[in-house]
């Protein structure tokens, strides 16, 4: 089943923070995230595991909580170029990657 | 990293017919994927393509539908078989070097079918 997030959309001016919140029916693995931008495809920019490391983007931060199922992402002093469509992408330890539904970021000036 | 280069970037088809889609990988990987996104819309499992063996698809595809191979640790193809104006959408191959590392992909094939 697939991830639900939230919120489905933000707008936000530059500087100001967002979280992203991925949401799963299943005991999961692993959390990833991904920013794709219209026309491009998905750049990964962080992986949670299950047990605490974290793998990923310096400037990006996130969470993952293992008995509740959900990850939220962390984006602080928001730039123009955090603009696109945010994926969580959920392992079951299935070794696969079921993406949740998504969540569209616009930074303005 | 992984660089992936998929084929065709773009075609526009007669309903009835059927498109061959490349990934070609710079370098060997165990994991393979094939994802769908319609326009707006998340990134939906198709299948994974096992090296050497059937694919393994996701509740509702089937082999028959959209058949893929994947001859080696690089390379693999997806065919959308029998196309209609419902399978128009955007199909990306998806490469992993292992469960915990992140996902590359292709840049996708945008199809229309009319």
């Amino acid at each position: 089943q697939q991830p639900v997030q939230s919120p489905q959309a933000v707008i936000l001016r530059e500087g100001e923070d967002a979280v992203i919140n991925c949401s799963s029916s299943k005991a999961l693995y692993s959390v990833h995230w991904y920013r794709q931008k219209h026309g491009e495809a998905p750049v990964f920019l962080m992986i949670l595991l299950k047990g605490g490391e974290q793998k990923g983007h310096e400037k990006i931060s996130a969470s993952f909580n293992e008995k509740k199922q959900q990850s939220s992402l962390y984006l602080t002093a928001s730039q123009l170029s955090y603009s696109g469509t945010y994926f969580c992408g959920t392992d079951d330890n299935t070794d696969k990657l079921i993406f949740g539904t998504g969540t569209r970021l616009q930074v303005f000036p | 990293s992984a660089v992936i280069s998929q084929k065709p970037s773009r075609d526009i088809c007669q309903r009835g017919t059927s498109l061959t889609i490349q990934c070609q990988v710079d370098s060997q990987v165990t994991m393979m994927f094939w994802y769908r996104q319609q326009p707006g819309q998340s990134l939906t499992l198709i299948a994974t393509a096992n090296q050497g063996s059937e694919a393994t698809y996701e509740s509702g595809f089937v082999i028959d539908k959209f058949p893929i191979s994947r001859p080696n640790l690089t390379f693999s193809t997806l065919t959308v078989s029998n196309m209609s104006p419902e399978d128009s959408s955007i199909y990306l191959c998806s490469v992993q070097r292992g469960m915990n590392t992140e996902a590359f992909f292709g840049q996708g094939t945008r199809l229309t079918v009319v």
